[in-house]
């Protein structure tokens, strides 16, 4: 079935440091990939998301792009902040009517 | 727009006790799901409907019971609480489109002591 696989945390870094936090796929067909953020105390909400193979998902200075010749998803962002510090999860749609989630990377960003 | 709200925010329950967990959207969406979110371990599917009237199991699905008589309203039944049930659970909603992009509410944290 599918899977989404995504890099175990917890992840901390110094502001302004770049950030990459991978996640790789396996799913029949084409997929559409999501990135989702859960702020301390709060649900999730949509970060970024992209529908087929190269396309290039982007919010808030992150960003990720859909490879399909590596099933791959990786979540970036060239200067981060304190107020970034949340978990990051990585999340397929392969048709059906439900989402794959990944487990979730904690991210920490420290002044 | 409130989007999707949940009621309670926090409840502790007694083991054997049972409970609802409120969930209500106002988007119009035709599917709705439940998660519950234990710490470090992602998100479980508990239960999802597709539009009123129609529900079907996900991942973990024992312990809950789930309705869907309108479409703004999609509550989880706790029979029988059990310590295994403490966990954060999260309703969500989808319009159903392609990409199938799901709208969280902010969460019931359930304690069963």
């Amino acid at each position: 079935g599918d899977s989404v696989t995504q890099m175990e945390g917890p992840v901390t870094l110094s502001e302004e440091a770049f950030l990459t936090i991978n996640c790789t796929y396996t799913a029949t067909g084409y997929p559409s990939l999501f990135w989702y953020v859960q702020y301390p105390g709060e649900g999730l909400q949509l970060l970024l998301k992209a529908t087929k193979a190269d396309d290039k998902g982007s919010n808030k200075g992150f960003e990720a792009t859909y490879r399909k010749e590596t099933t791959s998803f990786h979540l970036e962002k060239g200067s981060v902040q304190v107020s970034d510090s949340a978990v990051y999860f990585c999340a397929l749609n392969g048709g059906s009517e439900k989402l794959v989630f990944g487990k979730g990377t904690k991210l920490t960003v420290n002044p | 727009n409130a989007g999707v709200t949940q009621t309670p925010k926090f409840r502790i329950l007694k083991i054997g006790q049972s409970m609802t967990l409120q969930c209500t959207q106002d988007m119009n969406h035709n599917y709705m799901y439940w998660y519950r979110q234990d710490p470090g371990m992602g998100l479980k599917l508990i239960y999802y409907s597709v539009g009123a009237g129609i529900t079907d199991k996900g991942e973990v699905p024992n312990g809950y019971n789930v309705s869907r008589s309108t479409t703004e309203d999609f509550p989880l039944r706790l029979e029988l609480a059990a310590p295994s049930q403490t966990s954060v659970y999260f309703c969500a909603s989808s319009s159903g489109g392609r990409p199938d992009t799901q709208y969280f509410g902010p969460g019931t944290r359930l304690t069963v002591l």
